[in-house]
Formats: structure tokens, sequence, C-alpha cells
């Protein structure tokens, strides 16, 4: 059964470091979103991909973040200079339809 | 703007009973998807049901089933004979058209399930 796969399953950055969080959609999905789940809270919506370009974003997707498709398979977000704030687990989603929305397992991001 | 609400924020039973989480939705759409995700203590989100607007059938699952009501905006999920392996965190969620197409869930703040053997 095709899968969400997300590098890695945990990283540990120093505050102000640049980190990539990887992604590799289902490989025939159009529809490309990143979400965060601080510890204990919700999962909150950042940012959804489509046809190259975002689609919709959220207020917490702001400048320090971006994301890409750089090679027509793999899915990135970047933080460009972490916070502590920023430690949360980072899901990773994608669909072909709107019925849909399969997850990544995540990737828990600690900022120390 | 959409918006789910899951009122119980932890439950605890013990092993065997019943046990219904709660989710009320709110969104002016007329299509839209709910969902219901379990999130063990390992943090992946496991994949449970999903219905869509038109489809107001309830479900049964093995020890799981799904009441949809349109009317009250609810979508609730009751696990009968609860195990010791069903506790968890348990997140609805709801897709609708946002406007820029995108289709983003919003979920609820999850309800945290304890089954106590």
């Amino acid at each position: 059964e095709p899968e969400v796969t997300q590098t890695p399953s945990h990283q540990v950055t120093q505050m102000g470091q640049e980190v990539i969080l990887r992604c590799v959609p289902i490989s025939n999905h159009l529809y490309f979103y990143w979400y965060r789940q601080i510890l204990g809270q919700k999962v909150e919506f950042l940012v959804s991909f489509y046809n190259n370009e975002i689609s919709e974003k959220s207020e917490i997707f702001d400048d320090q973040f971006s994301v890409e498709r750089p090679d027509g398979s793999n899915f990135t977000l970047k933080i460009r200079s972490t916070k502590l704030e920023d430690s949360a687990m980072y899901f990773c989603a994608s669909r072909a339809n709107p019925s849909e929305a399969f997850f990544g397992q995540g990737t828990r991001l600690t900022v120390v | 703007a959409q918006k789910v609400t899951q009122a119980q924020t932890e439950i605890s039973v013990v092993e065997k009973e019943d046990v219904t989480l709660d989710c009320v939705y709110e969104t002016r759409d007329t299509t839209y998807y709910l969902f219901w995700y379990k999130q063990p203590p390992s943090g992946e989100l496991v994949f449970l049901i999903r219905r869509n607007s038109f489809d107001e059938q309830n479900e049964i699952s093995g020890r799981y089933s799904w009441n949809f009501q349109k009317s009250t905006s609810s979508f609730n999920f009751t696990i009968t004979a609860s195990q010791v392996v069903d506790s968890a965190v348990y997140f609805c969620a709801l897709s609708a058209y946002s406007g820029a197409g995108s289709y983003q869930l919003t979920f609820g703040k999850g309800t945290k399930l304890s089954v106590i053997p």
C-alpha cells in the first residue's frame, strides 16, 4: 500500500539553526500539506501546496518557513532560523482528491 | 471558517466498558468530509474512518462504530468493549473547501482515552 514517508523521524537542532524536513508524498498525488503539532496540543495546518506553488498558508507559516518540491518526488519544509517554540511534531500529508488525507509518520523536531 | 469541537479532553474507562467520543463541527459548505484519527503514544496519526457529507449512514467496523448526524452537526465515535490498546488520543477532523482550493484539515483538540485494566 502506498504511503507518505517522512525523514528524519527525530531531529534535534540548536536554536538559530536551519532545518529541512523531508517528505515523499504518494506518487500520483497532487496536493501536499504540512501540519504541526506542539506537544500535547492539536494538529494545526501550516501550508498547502499545489502545482508547484503555495495554495494556502496559515498565520503560523511566517517568513521563517518555506516549502519546496525540488525534484518532483520530495516535498520539503525549511525553517530558516529555528526557535524554541518550533519544537513540535511535523506531519506531511498528500492527497489526490478532497476526500482523502494520507499522513506520514511525522518528524519530531526538538530545538535546544 | 471551519471548526471542530471535541468537548471531552480526557476520558478514563475500565477495560470492557463502552465509550463514546463526541465531535461537533461547523462549516458553511454543503460538501465536506469528516475523519477520525487515533494517535498512540508513538505519535503517528492512524486513520480510522472518513465520511462525506452526503452519506449519513452510520458505520460499524468491529468494535468501532460511528454516528454521523447532520441535523446536530455531530460525528461521534463509539468503542465497544474497550481494550487497553485503545488508549490513545483521538482526533476528529473536518475537510471542507477553504476558498483557496486546498481542502485543508481542521482538527479538534483531541480526546485522550485511557483504558484501565
